[in-house]
This record gives structure tokens, sequence and C-alpha cells, in this order.
């Protein structure tokens, strides 16, 4: 299986501020790197694919890069719907994996 | 829009097989790929499988002595069974479809998902 390894496990920030979350892969996996997003009591929700590319809706202050083995989530002027859980998960070979979540707090 | 809704019993006790179904409705069970993504209480996602509308069938490794799926086309859905389990199965079970987005795949519906507790 391919680990995935976020950081940090738990973010305190502010409305407004700008925040970067990483996702390193064990092995080499392309681009083949997703972000979700997931508010309490729900299901995830698909923010980027491809390591870079938006899902449509998904506001333009969420952006993603890296490929290979180390990638970014960075959200800007954070909005209070933006706390909450992300994950990064890799498709480049089954099983597919998770990292283990990135918790963003308000401060 | 496509819309995924998860059902089955919220209880099953060790050693019994969990079975759960999830329905499409507003697109077709047939061209896409489905899984099953689970998640213990206050822990991350475990990738379960996935089953084609063909009927093929790609399990995790981890799971892959107790899982099963099926899909029925004719109905608009598809379903998980896991044997034997226990109180480690714990967690909220949802379906998602896979999307093919150029040479990626990722999950792009999902269900609100259900909490499936074992115990006796």
């Amino acid at each position: 299986d391919i680990q995935m390894t976020q950081s940090p496990s738990s973010l305190s920030t502010s409305v407004g501020d700008t925040v970067n979350i990483t996702c390193r892969a064990r092995q080499y996996i392309s681009d083949r790197l997703n972000w979700y997003h997931q508010a309490p009591g729900k299901a995830p929700k698909l923010l980027i694919f491809a390591a870079s590319t938006l899902q449509s809706g998904v506001p333009s202050r969420f952006s993603g890069s890296g490929s290979g083995t180390y990638f970014t989530l960075t959200i800007s002027s954070l909005q209070p719907e933006d706390f909450a859980t992300y994950y990064c998960q890799q498709s480049y070979t089954t099983p597919y994996t998770f990292g283990q979540g990135t918790i963003l707090e308000i401060k | 829009q496509v819309h995924l809704q998860e059902s089955g019993p919220g209880l099953v006790k060790p050693s019994e097989t969990l079975s759960l179904t999830c329905s499409v409705s507003g697109g077709p069970v047939s061209g896409y790929y489905w899984s099953w993504i689970r998640q213990p209480p206050g822990k991350g996602l475990e990738w379960i499988g996935y089953i084609y509308y063909t009927g093929s069938t790609n399990y995790n490794p981890s799971l892959r002595s107790r899982v099963s799926m099926s899909v029925d086309t004719s109905n608009n859905k598809f379903s998980l069974n896991l044997s034997s389990v226990t109180a480690a199965d714990t967690a909220i079970y949802y379906c998602a479809r896979r999307q093919r987005f150029y040479s990626d795949d990722a999950f792009d519906t999902w269900g609100q998902g259900t909490l499936v507790s074992v115990s006796s």
C-alpha cells in the first residue's frame, strides 16, 4: 500500500488567513493526488483532482500543487466554512489510500 | 445531479455479515465505478473496494477475504457485504462514485454515510 502522510495534523488559524497543508506519498504517484474537505458530521467533498485541478463549483481560494511524492493544498483568505478536516488521497494504484487528515480549527 | 443513499442495518452482531445497499438517483449506475469507503468514529478514511457496472471488482487486500460487492443496473443500485464482522468494523460506511478526470480518478459524489455498529 502507498502510505500518505499529511502535515500538520491540526492547525489553529483565523478567518482571512492563508494556510498550506502538505501531503507526502511514500512512493512516486505522479499527479494522481486528490484533496477532500469534510465538515463535521458530513461526507467528504472533492476539492481538487489530479493534484492541481479545481473540481467544478469549488471556490478559487483553494489551490493545489505538486507532483511525484510531495503535494500542497493552499487555502487563501479562509472563510468560516473552511474550518473542517482535509484529506489527501492517492489514485495512482489500488488500494487507494488516504492521508490521516488535517483538522483546521478556528483560533 | 447524481445522489447516493446508503441503507441497511445500523447494528450487526459480531461474526455476522454486514450488508449495505447504495441507491443511485439522478444518473445511471451504468458506465461508472462505484466504491465503498468507511470511517471509524473520529478516525480517517479507508477504501474498501469498487465495483464496475459490469460486475468486475477490486477489493482492498486488507479486507478481500471478507468483502463482496454486487451491482444491480436494473434498479440502479449496488451493494456491500462484509462477513465475520468484529468491533473493528464499526464505522460510518460511505458509498461513492469514482469519476475519471483526464488521467486521474477521484470520488466526486458521496452518499451521506451510514453508521454501522458491531455489538452483541
